[in-house]
């Protein structure tokens, strides 16, 4: 079982619609856990990172349930520049701070 | 600017040859990550090191070797025993687990 899982997609969304991705992993040491968008042919950036009592931010919602190791995203109002890959990246901390990413996400949004 | 610089952003090598792409960050990060990222597919971890002269495999390390000698400096080599070494290459300098990444090399083995 991989690390960290993701469903591959592609999600293709009308504009304005609310799109969920979830993301799983198999390790219930795991200590934090973030989402990042990449662009094609360009490098990561963070989007949110993802705390235990959920956060949001702006249109985008993030959430954590441990007990099921699955964090998920929450796109509210979907733009067309919300197009992207969407990785999770989840850390586990054994004074070792390895960065496992997912395999991404890919979003198209419809006009 | 603060930053993590990679270089050069295209690199094409002849099967067989070593490379070393180069990746440097003043953002004064201990921890430092090598990735490769394969058309439509995610990040997967070549090497990381937290601190000088120190590091540590990731899931896709043979054929790979990196250097620590500075706190802003985190080479990485492609040696002629990796099997498929055409790929993107990303590297990152993180604090409290967020990460920063260069723009990427992409290598091109012909």
């Amino acid at each position: 079982r991989k690390e960290v899982e993701q469903d591959p997609g592609p999600f293709n969304v009308p504009e304005g619609a609310t799109v969920a991705f979830n993301c799983t992993y198999s390790n219930s040491a795991s200590q934090s856990f973030f989402w990042y968008r990449q662009d094609c042919r360009k490098e990561p950036k963070l989007l949110m990172s993802v705390y235990s009592s959920g956060n949001e931010d702006g249109r985008f919602t993030a959430q954590l349930n441990r007990a099921s190791q699955y964090i998920s995203l929450l796109i509210r109002d979907s733009k067309l520049s919300d197009s992207a890959t969407y990785l999770c990246v989840v850390t586990t901390s054994f004074g070792n701070e390895k960065l496992t990413f997912g395999t991404g996400t890919r979003l198209t949004i419809i006009p | 600017d603060g930053g993590i610089t990679q270089s050069p952003k295209y690199l094409f090598r002849k099967e067989g040859q070593n490379v070393t792409l180069s990746c440097e960050q003043n953002l004064n990060h201990d921890a430092m990550y090598w990735y490769r990222q394969d058309p439509g597919q995610g990040l997967r971890l070549i090497y990381y090191s937290q601190i000088v002269n120190d590091f540590q495999k990731g899931d896709i390390a043979e054929g790979y070797s990196v250097s620590r000698e500075k706190k802003e400096s985190f080479p990485l080599t492609v040696t002629s025993a990796q099997k498929n070494p055409t790929a993107f290459y990303l590297c990152a300098s993180a604090r409290h687990w967020e990460a920063f990444f260069g723009q990427g090399t992409r290598l091109t083995v012909v």
